[in-house]
């Protein structure tokens, strides 16, 4: 098992431009999940799916950001046009039935 | 709405020096917890869980926590902690249980001294 893949692993742009962000979540899992970790905020939840359908996404921050899953072994992140205050680790996360959730290593974003 | 405290933002213990991390969990009904651990740079890894039954859990690397609902805490605690330990721990708990969303506290940080 190969566990969460995301990519790229480390990510830099300047501002305005578009930025996706790629998870493959462990096969089988039916839950994938997009935190965003900050040291001031934390982590955050950005948006969550289930069975490839979007639940919550109360936690994306603004319309600049939109999250896909096409299906059950692949998900997308986009940022368009990206800001400073963006730059953030963007984890992925998948899960069975809420049964432990199982985080990918991270996209390190930076935003100049 | 479902929240997660971790009051200690930075603890420092000896090698060898036993650990208490703790949790104070906000949750209507039987909360689902976690704890899971962050090393630098890398991604979050899960140390145990608590879904329900026996209230002492054990985890991975030695590590185990009891669940208290009278306190509604949820603290990790390690007899011996070994230099490999300092790393970033995050308590959390599910929302709704079963695919619901994780709400995360905000992460007590463990130095180990050697």
């Amino acid at each position: 098992d190969a566990g969460v893949i995301q990519s790229p692993r480390h990510e830099v742009t300047e501002m305005g431009q578009e930025v996706t962000l790629r998870c493959k979540p462990i096969s089988g899992h039916n839950s994938l999940f997009w935190y965003r970790q900050t040291m001031m905020r934390g982590l955050e939840l950005l948006i969550y799916f289930n069975n490839n359908v979007p639940i919550d996404d109360s936690g994306m921050p603004e319309d600049r950001f939109s999250a896909k899953m096409p299906n059950a072994s692949f998900s997308t992140l986009k940022i368009q046009p990206s800001e400073p205050r963006d730059s953030a680790v963007y984890f992925c996360a998948s899960s069975l039935s809420g049964n432990g959730y199982t985080f990918g290593s991270g996209t390190r974003l930076t935003v100049v | 709405a479902q929240s997660v405290t971790q009051p200690d933002i930075h603890i420092t213990v000896s090698e060898g020096a036993s650990l208490e991390l703790r949790c104070n969990y906000s949750y209507g009904a039987t909360p689902y917890l976690f704890w899971y651990v962050q090393s630098p740079g890398q991604g979050l890894q899960l140390l145990l869980k608590y879904f329900s039954g026996d209230t002492l859990v054990q985890g991975i690397k030695g590590f185990e926590a009891e669940f208290k609902r009278s306190q509604s805490s949820f603290n990790l605690r390690k007899p011996s902690v070994h230099w490999s330990d300092a790393a970033e721990y995050f308590c959390a708990v599910a929302d709704s249980g079963n695919t619901g969303k994780l709400i995360f506290g905000q992460g007590t940080t463990l130095q180990v001294k050697p």
